[in-house]
C-alpha cells in the first residue's frame, strides 16, 4: 500500500523555468509534510516543509503548495537552475506512538542550461 | 558538528554472508530509522526504532534485523535470507514530539559479489 503518491518520475525543464512535482496522501493522520533533495551518491536533505495549519509556505524560490481537502500537496521550483538537478522526494508524518516517516517514490529533476 | 554516521560508504558481500551495516548519531534523537533505496523505488522502510532497546518492522523487513542498545546506535544487519541485498541504505533520525526533520545518513552501498 502506497500512502504517498509522487509524479512525476522524472522532470526535464529549461534553466530559468518553473519545476512542480506533485504528491497526494492517504492517511489523514499526517501532519508534516516535508520536501526533500537528493544529490547523486547522497543522503537526502531537508528542503522545505509543512504542516496542514497553512496552505502555502515559501523559502527562496522554493514552495509548497497544500491542499487538506484532497489530500494533495505540491513542489514548486521558480527560475530552475542546474544546480538545481537531483532527486527530489516528498514525504509525509505524524506525531504521536508510531513515528513513522513515509516518502513518495522521488522525482528525477533535471535542468538544462 | 552534530550529525549521522554511516559505515562503511561501499560494502562488498559474498553470496552467503551476514554483513553488518554501521549507523551512529550525536544528536540526541530518539527515534532512528532504515530504509533501502533502489532506483525507482523511492525510500523503503526496513526497520525503524522509536526508543532504546525497542524497534518495529518496516515495510520490507524480511532478511534484515537490527538492534538498538545504545540511543547513538542502530545497526543493520542483512543477512543471508535477503536475496536481493543490493542496494544504497540509508540511515536516519528524528527527535522525538512533534514531527520535524529528519538527519540522514550519506549512504552505505552494498553490493553482492
Amino acid at each position: 500500500q502506497q500512502q504517498v503518491k509522487q509524479s512525476p518520475q522524472s522532470l526535464i525543464v529549461q534553466k530559468g523555468g518553473i519545476s512542480i512535482i506533485n504528491c497526494a496522501y492517504e492517511n489523514t493522520a499526517f501532519d508534516y509534510f516535508p520536501w526533500y533533495q537528493q544529490f547523486p551518491g547522497k543522503g537526502p536533505a531537508l528542503l522545505i516543509a509543512i504542516r496542514p495549519d497553512v496552505s502555502e509556505k515559501k523559502e527562496g524560490r522554493f514552495t509548497i503548495s497544500f491542499n487538506k481537502s484532497a489530500k494533495q500537496f505540491s513542489l514548486h521550483i521558480m527560475d530552475s537552475q542546474p544546480g538545481d538537478s537531483a532527486t527530489y522526494f516528498c514525504a509525509a508524518n505524524s506525531g504521536g506512538s508510531n513515528y513513522k516517516l513515509t516518502f513518495g517514490k522521488g522525482t528525477l529533476l533535471t535542468v538544462n542550461p | 558538528d552534530g550529525g549521522i554516521t554511516q559505515s562503511p560508504k561501499y560494502l562488498f558481500r559474498k553470496e552467503g554472508q551476514n554483513v553488518t551495516l554501521s549507523c551512529e548519531q550525536n544528536l540526541n534523537h530518539d527515534a532512528m530509522y532504515w530504509y533501502r533505496q533502489d532506483p525507482g523505488q523511492g525510500l523503503r522502510l526496513i526497520y525503524y526504532s522509536q526508543i532504546v532497546n525497542d524497534f518495529q518492522k518496516g515495510d520490507i523487513a524480511e532478511g534484515y534485523s537490527v538492534s538498538r542498545e545504545k540511543k547513538e546506535s542502530f545497526p543493520l544487519t542483512v543477512t543471508s535470507a535477503q536475496k536481493n541485498p543490493t542496494a544504497f541504505y540509508l540511515c536516519a533520525s528524528i527527535a522525538s514530539g512533534e514531527p520535524t526533520e529528519a538527519f540522514f545518513g550519506q549512504g552505505t552501498r552494498l553490493t553482492v559479489v
